[in-house]
């Protein structure tokens, strides 16, 4: 069965830093694209980061671009988010997504985020 | 940037009932797109990608369709557990990064 588990989540202070983990287990991680999304207190899901097998290709959204970073351990199964100079409105739900590659109509391919973990809770507070 | 506008925000309708869902882009997708299911507590589910294909064990009253700007989630009869906030998304091709809409909550009328 596939998972994807996250963890790291906590109350840090503004302008702090946490490190979220997500554990994946079930699947071939070096085959998929990695990415994280949030879900901050009665908001909508926002996309943050992406990130290739190799970890050569990476993305952010603009609200994390220079404070968060992500990174893969292909040994460990293992994404990372590291996440610097926390605001109070990053506190969110904080979920990693693995990507696949689906088939779509006429045989294209499709990338999407089709296995989700539970997520992990940050709060940013003084 | 590509905007998802969902309407409406909130949907009241009965267990057993037609549930229609819009999402409207801000400009013609050529990456097509795909609808999560959100609960509280749990991981968004994907339910559809490129419109109008069902994901894996997703049940056959859930539908998509649509093409251009305009796109539809289409419940056909409502059970209990559908209740829920749905999201399209798209994905862009290069950078890969994915657009929400802000999310439709279905309630229970």
């Amino acid at each position: 069965e596939v998972s994807l588990v996250e963890s790291g989540g906590g109350l840090a202070q503004p302008g702090g830093s946490l490190r979220l983990s997500c554990t994946v287990s079930g699947l071939i991680f070096n085959d998929h694209n990695m990415n994280w999304v949030r879900q901050a207190p009665g908001k909508g899901l926002e996309w943050l980061s992406y990130i290739t097998p190799s970890g050569s290709t990476i993305f952010y959204a603009d609200s994390v671009k220079g404070r968060f970073t992500i990174s893969r351990d292909s040994l460990k199964n293992t994404l990372y988010l590291q996440m610097n100079r926390l605001r109070a409105e990053d506190t969110a739900i904080y979920y990693c997504a693995s990507e696949s590659r689906l088939v779509g109509r006429n045989s294209h391919p499709f990338f999407c985020m089709d296995v989700w973990g539970k997520g992990t809770p940050v709060t940013v507070s003084s | 940037e590509i905007v998802l506008t969902q309407s409406p925000a909130t949907l009241s309708v009965s267990p057993g009932e037609r549930a229609t869902l819009s999402c409207r882009a801000s400009e013609t997708l050529i990456n097509y797109l795909a609808w999560y299911q959100k609960k509280p507590g749990q991981a968004p589910r994907l339910l559809i990608y490129d419109v109008s294909i069902r994901a894996t064990g997703i049940p056959a009253r859930f539908s998509g369709s649509g093409s251009g700007t305009d796109f539809t989630l289409t419940i056909s009869s409502l059970e209990p557990e559908d209740f829920a906030v749905y999201y399209c998304v798209q994905r862009g091709n290069w950078p890969p990064g994915y657009f929400f809409g802000q999310g439709t909550k279905l309630e229970i009328k």
